[in-house]
């Protein structure tokens, strides 16, 4: 059964980074059908994917407009993990905060090319980050 | 980037209802790039289906998704006390991914 435990600091001031990482469990952050996403959940926007990556013979990042000049995602394959940097953080920035696998793959069938996306299957516990000074 | 629209906000149903959620699209989108989750107070997302119209593994056949285009549904049937939650929707597309504001659903 796949299972992602997150660690890191739950309170910041204003300005610090916020790191947290994400250890997974019964699969591996090489995979070439899953990508390792984070998402956070506040009062103000619900449910807000921050960014994620992937490996298909390299790795891949992808980041959400809103925070991506703060915003990286690192591989450690040796730990099987992955981690989130958000600089800069404001009280803005308090949620809570996820990690999480969603299934993908895309091949092709001649000169086309076909993507099937298979969504968030499983989640980290959450990680309740503050901002505060 | 594709902005996602729940309808309604608040949603508040008897159990043995039907309850009817909303996911526009702000342009069209594949229908097999579309989600939904629920989330409960103190609990990480769950998925609830995937392309659109595929429940996910354990998931009840009393939640069914249905749409193409820009309009999406999520439809649940005979609701129990434990379907109060925000459910999701949630798109990916070259962009990277985008959920809707979500929609709160109550069991009086």
């Amino acid at each position: 059964q796949v299972q992602l435990r997150q660690s890191g600091p739950g309170l910041l001031k204003p300005s610090q980074t916020l790191s947290l990482t994400c250890v997974i469990s019964e699969d591996s952050v090489s995979s070439n059908s899953a990508a390792w996403n984070w998402v956070r959940l506040s009062p103000s926007r619900g449910l807000e994917w921050l960014g994620g990556t992937y490996f298909r013979s390299q790795s891949y990042y992808e980041y959400a407009v809103s925070v991506q000049s703060r915003i990286t995602i690192n591989i450690d394959a040796s730990k099987n993990q992955f981690s989130l940097q958000l600089r800069s953080v404001t009280p803005d920035d308090t949620g809570i905060y996820f990690c999480a696998r969603d299934i993908r793959s895309g091949y092709y069938g001649g000169r086309d090319y076909f993507f099937n996306y298979y969504g968030m299957d499983v989640w980290g516990q959450g990680t309740t980050v503050t901002v505060s000074s | 980037d594709i902005v996602l629209t729940q309808s309604p906000d608040t949603l508040s149903l008897s159990p043995g209802e039907r309850a009817t959620l909303s996911c526009r699209a702000s342009q069209t989108i594949s229908s097999h790039l579309l989600a939904w989750y629920q989330l409960k107070l103190g609990q990480a997302p769950r998925l609830l289906i995937y392309g659109t119209s595929t429940r996910a593994a354990g998931v009840p056949d009393r939640f069914s998704g249905s749409g193409s285009g820009t309009d999406f549904t999520l439809t649940v049937t005979r609701l129990e006390p434990e379907d109060s939650a925000v459910y999701y929707c949630q798109q990916y597309d070259s962009s990277g991914i985008t959920f809707g504001r979500g929609t709160r659903l109550e069991i009086k």
